[in-house]
């Protein structure tokens, strides 16, 4: 069956260090992938994302890796800043589901000045 | 920036009662979704909506709840009779096209049921 799911429920880093968020998914249907980050009380934003016919994708501060061979994702944040301390989920979209996204169960960054 | 609008951001209800919530996706999206976030846990999918028809839904969109375009800008989600473990933040979502077309969430609508 599907399933998306972070190996580290929390992680702490300080101001300016680089962070690495994991995800792992056992779908091999999914095709297409998204990183999303979540502040209390807030829907989830949209940060980055990643089609299956690629195995890196950059943005401003942010790339995110995929290994279609494991099955796994990563989200990497370069020089993390206190506005970046959030929730972060992955999330799957599998071929012809009618974009439904299946997510994952998130990982708490919290980054100490 | 175009945004998904949700309202009410809190409601109360008691239990058994009937709860609608609305949502206005962004205006040139053509696919309609809710999810539903219990407190401390992943978000799950419940519904998605394309010309004006249910696509796909999920196990726990049951005949509790139904799903509705009544006008050219609102989708709203009515949940008929609602239980205490209907307690969740409910997230509207639109995309212009499937998954990878613009897909962006609301800031949800925290539903309580007493």
């Amino acid at each position: 069956g599907e399933s998306v799911g972070l190996h580290l429920p929390t992680l702490s880093v300080q101001e300016g260090d680089n962070s690495i968020i994991n995800c792992a998914y056992s779908n091999s249907a999914s095709d297409y992938f998204i990183w999303y980050k979540q502040e209390s009380g807030k829907g989830p934003q949209f940060i980055i994302d990643i089609r299956s016919n690629m195995d890196k994708r950059q943005g401003q501060r942010v790339t995110v890796l995929l290994n279609k061979t494991v099955k796994h994702l990563s989200l990497q944040i370069a020089a993390t800043q206190p506005g970046d301390s959030a929730v972060y989920f992955c999330a799957e979209n599998v071929i012809g589901s009618y974009g439904k996204l299946t997510f994952g169960q998130g990982t708490i960054l919290t980054v100490h000045p | 920036e175009p945004e998904v609008t949700q309202t009410p951001s809190h409601q109360v209800t008691q239990m058994g009662q009937e709860v609608i919530l609305r949502c206005v996706p962004i205006s040139n999206h053509l696919y309609f979704y809710w999810y539903r976030q219990i407190l401390g846990q992943k978000v799950e999918f419940l519904v998605s909506f394309y010309n004006n028809e249910i696509s796909e839904k999920s196990e726990i969109f049951d005949d509790q709840f139904s799903v509705e375009r009544p006008d050219g800008s609102n989708f709203t989600l009515k949940i008929r009779s609602t239980k205490l473990e209907d307690s969740a933040m409910y997230f509207c979502a639109s995309s212009g096209g499937l998954a990878n077309y613009g897909y962006t969430f609301g800031s949800g609508t925290r539903l309580t049921v007493v």
